[in-house]
């Protein structure tokens, strides 16, 4: 299994609703990644997950809250989101921290009303 | 931090020609340079990397090229196909914990149309 799945693949959520985002990968990798990008841009990281640790922040706002329960799932909870926060989330994985080969899922397109 | 700078923005070619996409960089400290090929509604898959040690690589119609000295490294694609057309972005990151140029930094992106 080559892949990262993600779920659902379309959310809209409304400012006061809680929601979470899943993504699963079963190859092995170690190091997870969230990445939101916007429309026609590049993806921006968000945060890092090293052995089911955070390991890096972006500096993004609390209503977004990562969780990592194993070493093969990686969530987003997110509560009270503003219409600003549309966008494609994706999750990624790698075998290591700062490894080649990054593997991108097809993300979750979030719309926030 | 690391910048990648990607260009053109927009590339529009015939059926069977050549498309070039160039990316600078600016931490000489960056040894991994992937090339990520994006779908609409889809997300970015991997297509051809290179690291710092070597000058080229090649896998089938795609190359990839890097000019350490100069810092910029090129996506060429011969014989385009229709199914060539999405957006390609760059990237550069260290391949080693320390700092914050460990993390993958992207280009901006090329829209890539290939016209039957």
């Amino acid at each position: 299994d080559t892949e990262v799945t993600q779920t659902p693949k379309h959310l809209v959520m409304g400012m006061t609703n809680k929601k979470s985002l899943k993504c699963e990968q079963h190859m092995g990798h170690r190091a997870m990644y969230w990445y939101k990008q916007k429309a026609k841009k590049p993806p921006e990281l968000m945060f890092v997950y090293s052995y089911e640790k955070l390991s890096i922040n972006e500096s993004v706002p609390s209503r977004f809250s990562p969780e990592c329960p194993n070493s093969s799932l990686l969530n987003l909870h997110l509560h009270a989101l503003q219409p600003e926060d549309s966008a494609l989330y994706l999750c990624a994985s790698s075998q290591q921290l700062a490894n080649y080969g990054y593997t991108f899922g097809s993300g979750t397109r979030l719309t926030v009303v | 931090g690391e910048n990648v700078e990607q260009h053109p923005s927009t590339l529009s070619v015939q059926e069977g020609d050549s498309a070039v996409i160039k990316c600078t960089y600016s931490d000489s400290a960056s040894n991994y340079f992937p090339w990520y090929k994006q779908e609409l509604g889809k997300g970015p898959q991997l297509i051809i990397d290179i690291r710092s040690n070597v000058g080229e690589k090649k896998d089938q119609r795609i190359a990839v090229t890097l000019n350490k000295t100069a810092k910029h490294f090129s996506l060429h694609i011969t014989e385009t196909q229709p199914e060539d057309s999405a957006v390609y972005f760059c990237a550069a990151s260290m391949t080693a914990y320390g700092g914050s140029n460990y993390k993958l930094t992207f280009g901006k992106g090329t829209l890539l149309t290939v016209n039957p």
